[in-house]
Formats: structure tokens, C-alpha cells, sequence
């Protein structure tokens, strides 16, 4: 079956740096994304990675290995607004996009 | 550029009645689109995949009839829920993807249906 594993909840404090770890076990793979969820609101784009390395995009960057499996999101200068879900998403062999169940991420002052 | 809106973004029916939900691409044409469903502090879970022009494809366990999706154009879809039922109330979000150009899917803003 597919799996995308990701986990629950993080903590982490303003002005430093989290990791948000995304292992996938899929039928096939087209890329990877990264979306960020307010509560209440639709997910919103953060990154597509469909090549091994980093990508970096501001205060945000992702990382892929498709050899293991596993890519991560790197928010670094937290800010209090980056509370939210953390969505991880790889598109399969029929371009469906298979979804994480999210990482929600809490920021302390 | 590449906006998803959704109408209505909330709604509050009674049970046994149907509801209608748009979703448009403002500004691009969307031969597919995408319909979700998210219950409080859970992931998104796919419904179903619109086609333009043709049926659209149904998750395992999403009941086609219930659930009623219709795609008529490049630009519009809509999902009616019949018969609604407190069970269906939840939050409802379409996607589009861009016809021959992105494999990235952008979201609409999401309805929140309450059934009492």
C-alpha cells in the first residue's frame, strides 16, 4: 500500500529552526510537496521537489532523497504565524497526489 | 495569477436537503479538478477526481450518488451533496490543476458545511 509517514505535532520556539521529517513508501513518484495549513483555511503551496538535493525558497527550504524515501521541510527564523499544519504530499505513478496526515507545528515566544 | 476560489465558503442546512458547492479557476483553464474532504485534525482525504467533459473517478467508499460532481466547462465544478446528513457536515475543498502546464494543484479556500 502507500504511505506517507510525517509526524504529529512539533514544538519549537520563535526565531529558531525546526526540521519537519517526510518518509513515502508510494506506487511510483512524480514529486514531492510541501503545503502549509492554517486552521480553518485551504492549503496553501510551499515547495515541489522531484530531484535529489535541496531546494531553498526564503526562510523555507526542502530536501529530497528519493532513494530513501524521505525528503524534509526547514523553516529556520520562526515566526509566530508559521503555527500551522505542515502537509506532506507525493504525487504517484497515475499523478494522484497521496497525503501525510500533517504535522502540526506549534511556535512558543 | 492561478486562483481557486470556492462558493459558498460556509453553509448551514438541514438534513435531507442538498447542497451545491462551486469551485472556479479564475484565471487558468482546469481540465481536472480535485474535491476533498477534511474532518477536524485530520488530513485531507480525496473524494474524487473531476474531468472536464466526462464522469468523475470516486475514491473507495465515496458514494457517487451521494456525492454528485459535475464538470461542465475548463473553468467550473461543482459538488452537490444530497440528502444531506449531520455526518456530512465537514470541510470541503476543491483543487485545480493547470490543463498542460504544472502538476501543481492550487486550492480553493474551502467550504465549511454544517448539517443540523
Amino acid at each position: 500500500g502507500q504511505n506517507i509517514d510525517q509526524p504529529t505535532e512539533m514544538t519549537a520556539t520563535e526565531g529558531a529552526i525546526v526540521q519537519i521529517n517526510c518518509t513515502y513508501q508510494t506506487s511510483g513518484f512524480n514529486g514531492l510537496f510541501w503545503y502549509q495549513q492554517h486552521a480553518g483555511e485551504a492549503p496553501t503551496f510551499l515547495s515541489y521537489n522531484v530531484l535529489d538535493g535541496l531546494e531553498e525558497k526564503g526562510r523555507f527550504s526542502s530536501f529530497l532523497s528519493r532513494s530513501k524515501g524521505y525528503s524534509y521541510l526547514l523553516l529556520k527564523e520562526l515566526q509566530m504565524k508559521d503555527s500551522a499544519s505542515y502537509l506532506c504530499a507525493v504525487l504517484d505513478s497515475n499523478y494522484q497526489l497521496i497525503w501525510g496526515a500533517g504535522t502540526k507545528l506549534i511556535i512558543k515566544p | 495569477g492561478a486562483v481557486v476560489s470556492q462558493h459558498p465558503s460556509w453553509v448551514i442546512c438541514k438534513s435531507g436537503t442538498s447542497v451545491k458547492i462551486e469551485c472556479r479557476s479564475l484565471d487558468f483553464q482546469a481540465t481536472t479538478m480535485f474535491w476533498y474532504r477534511q474532518f477536524p485534525k485530520q488530513s485531507l482525504m480525496l473524494m474524487a477526481t473531476s474531468n472536464e467533459g466526462s464522469k468523475a473517478t470516486y475514491e473507495q467508499g465515496v458514494e457517487k450518488d451521494k456525492f454528485l460532481i459535475n464538470h461542465a466547462s475548463l473553468t467550473l465544478s461543482t459538488l452537490t451533496v444530497t440528502s444531506a446528513h449531520p455526518e456530512d457536515s465537514s470541510f470541503y475543498i476543491c483543487s485545480a490543476r493547470e490543463t498542460g502546464v504544472d502538476l501543481e494543484q492550487y486550492f480553493g479556500p474551502g467550504t465549511r458545511l454544517t448539517v443540523t
